[in-house]
């Protein structure tokens, strides 16, 4: 069964750090890999989408990774801002399967001022 | 910047009626598809949709479950016989040109059945 599983589940942080979310999935096979904000009760913000042949991808002060031998991505935050709070998905996308997105279940990050 | 707009953005309905939600994609996508939340659960697929058919479906999305795109710019979910563990947020999102380009999604639509 096609698996997502991220850690940790919850994060606080003071403002100013440097974070790093994890994501790993069971299915080699992986087409691409798309990292979203979710703000409660709200739809999702897609971040950054990384191909299966891509190692990163980098959008102003986030960057995220992936590396498909090892069934894992990581979505890093510099700088950390209370406006960055929110719960971060991951999903990716098996190829051929009509763009069906396999979400893990979110790390929810706050930021103290 | 384009997006995808859902609505209604609430709706309550009693359990057993028929309900219809509603979404305009991003103008020049091929790609359609509805997602579901179950509150505090992992986003899940419902079933994508590409040159007025079908392309993939979930266990989730039985006969009663259908899409349909009416004209040019709509695309709709309906649920018939609503059940209480219909409720949850329903996403609608579009993407361009392949299945392999990023996904945009809409606010969603939040149905609660009573």
């Amino acid at each position: 069964k096609q698996e997502v599983t991220q850690i940790p589940a919850a994060l606080s942080v003071p403002e100013g750090e440097n974070l790093v979310l994890n994501c790993s999935f069971t299915d080699s096979a992986i087409y691409n890999l798309q990292w979203f904000r979710q703000d409660p009760g709200k739809g999702l913000t897609s971040l950054l989408l990384i191909q299966s042949s891509q190692r990163e991808q980098t959008s102003g002060r986030l960057n995220a990774s992936l590396d498909k031998s090892s069934g894992r991505s990581t979505l890093y935050i510099a700088a950390s801002q209370p406006g960055d709070s929110a719960t971060y998905l991951c999903a990716f996308m098996i190829y051929n399967q009509g763009g069906k997105l396999i979400f893990g279940q979110g790390t929810e990050l706050s930021v103290k001022p | 910047e384009p997006e995808v707009t859902q609505t209604p953005s609430h709706q309550v309905t009693q359990m057993g009626q028929e309900v219809i939600l509603r979404c305009v994609p991003i103008s020049n996508h091929l790609y359609f598809y509805w997602y579901r939340q179950i509150l505090g659960q992992k986003v899940e697929f419902l079933v994508s949709f590409y040159n007025n058919e079908i392309s993939e479906k979930s266990e989730i999305f039985d006969d009663q479950f259908s899409v349909e795109r009416p004209d040019g710019s709509n695309f709709t979910l309906k649920i018939r016989s609503t059940k209480l563990e219909d409720s949850a947020m329903y996403f609608c999102a579009s993407s361009g040109a392949g299945s392999g380009n990023t996904i945009y999604f809409g606010e969603g639509s939040w149905l609660t059945v009573v």
